[in-house]
């Protein structure tokens, strides 16, 4: 079955530098790439998807690159601001109904 | 549209209680799901149901029970609480297909519980 792996676990970045979190998955077959956000006591919400037929998708600060050679996506968050600091996690595409998310990332921004 | 709605929010229960986690969705969705979430740790998926009448297993289902009568109900019941069950249990639920297919998961704003 799918496994995906998250990193790193913790990323603390100085406002308004980049931050990068990885995902590597190991289905060669997965198509959807989502990374969801999660604020401290607050649901889990999605910020941006790509699906494997696209490298790259931007939205404003955020964007989401695939490689899908080495079986891997990454959220990249640029002008990190305060508002940014939260749990980030991938999700693995099991070809099925079963959803695995990655283990999370915690981003802390400094202000 | 109310989206997903759990109820309760808050819950303390002594080991050895049962209850039933209340979950419910107004879109019309044929997905929904059941995690649960221990402190600084990642989503796990408890139990998932693909229609009304159709239910299986995730990762940890162990002490809890589901049951899908309705399109818009999956209730999630613990059937003799245990410490280990103290944690954040989120319902969520996405349109016919599931998350494969590219759609969306709806989280519900949880329901904390804790065993003593």
């Amino acid at each position: 079955g799918e496994n995906v792996e998250q990193h790193p676990s913790t990323l603390s970045v100085q406002e308004g530098d980049s931050a990068v979190i990885k995902c590597t998955y190991s289905d060669s077959a997965s198509n959807y790439f989502p990374w969801y956000k999660q604020e401290l006591g607050k649901r889990p919400q999605l910020i941006i998807d790509i699906r494997s037929n696209v490298g790259e998708k931007k939205d404003q600060r955020i964007a989401v690159t695939l490689n899908k050679t080495a079986k891997h996506f990454s959220l990249h968050i640029t002008e990190t601001q305060p508002e940014d600091s939260a749990v980030y996690f991938c999700l693995g595409d099991t070809g099925g109904f079963k959803t695995i998310f990655g283990a999370g990332t915690r981003l802390f921004v400094k202000a | 549209n109310a989206g997903v709605t759990q109820t309760p929010k808050f819950q303390v229960l002594k080991t050895g209680q049962s209850m039933t986690l209340q979950c419910a969705q107004d879109m019309n969705h044929e997905y929904m799901s059941w995690y649960r979430q221990d402190p600084g740790m990642g989503l796990r998926l408890i139990h998932y149901s693909v229609g009304a009448g159709i239910t299986d297993q995730g990762e940890v289902p162990n002490g809890y029970n589901v049951s899908r009568s309705t399109t818009e109900d999956f209730p999630l019941r613990l059937l003799s609480a245990a410490p280990s069950q103290t944690s954040v249990y989120f319902c969520a639920s996405s349109p016919y297909g599931g998350f494969s297919s590219g759609n969306t998961i709806y989280f519900g704003e949880g329901s904390w519980l804790t065993v003593v």
